[in-house]
């Protein structure tokens, strides 16, 4: 069974920083991973989706890593903002479902 | 182009009422997804369409959720009777590909509260 590990589970810093939100899971065998940030009282919204077969993608201020063998991915946020506080999601991929951590509550301190 | 559209976006009930959500996917995307959210989880699957047939409903509580999608379009997942430990709220995603292979999208949820 996937379980899917997101740590911190809260981080709060100080506007213009840069971060890094950590996911892992413990089966490789995995489709793909993708990034959701999820806003208090609404759906998710799609970041990022890495494919098993590729090591990063990036949109804008955001990076995400895959390292399968490691079971780990990375989110990277560059130069951090206000609006980007919000909950972030992380969701593998598998052959039976797409598992889900609990997510990362982010705080951005203007 | 219109996102997944979900209806309604709140729904107060008394338990053992019936409630039902309905779901518009993404034009074209042929996997529907409907997932659970409590407060400060992660998104549980209750059940996957792969055009109008559920591929996985092991995770649908079947004594009183049901759900539906006729023609591979639009779906519908109803509780009937509600209970109080009913109280979530209700995702629905749809994605282009079978399997779990495809970018997921969401609605916006609808938030029930069972009283």
């Amino acid at each position: 069974k996937q379980e899917v590990t997101q740590i911190p589970a809260a981080l709060s810093v100080p506007e213009g920083e840069n971060l890094v939100l950590n996911c892992s899971f413990t089966d490789s065998a995995i489709y793909n991973l993708q990034w959701f940030r999820q806003d208090p009282g609404k759906g998710l919204t799609s970041l990022l989706l890495i494919q098993s077969s590729q090591r990063e993608q990036t949109s804008g201020r955001l990076n995400a890593s895959l390292d399968k063998s490691s079971g780990r991915s990375t989110l990277y946020i560059a130069a951090s903002q206000p609006g980007d506080s919000a909950t972030y999601l992380c969701a593998v991929g598998g052959y039976q479902k797409v598992t889900f951590g609990i997510g990362t509550k982010l705080q951005v301190i203007p | 182009e219109a996102g997944v559209v979900q209806s309604p976006r709140y729904k107060i009930i008394e338990k053992k009422q019936p409630v039902a959500f309905w779901c518009n996917p993404i034009s074209g995307h042929n996997t529907l997804y409907w997932y659970l959210q409590n407060l400060g989880q992660g998104p549980e699957l209750l059940i996957r369409y792969e055009n109008e047939e559920a591929v996985d409903d092991s995770q649908l509580p079947k004594d009183r959720f049901s759900a539906e999608r006729l023609k591979g379009v639009d779906s519908t997942l109803k509780i009937q009777p509600a209970e109080l430990g009913d109280s979530a709220v209700y995702l629905c995603a749809s994605s282009f590909g079978g399997g779990n292979t495809g970018e997921l999208f969401f609605g916006e949820g609808s938030r029930l509260t069972v009283l």
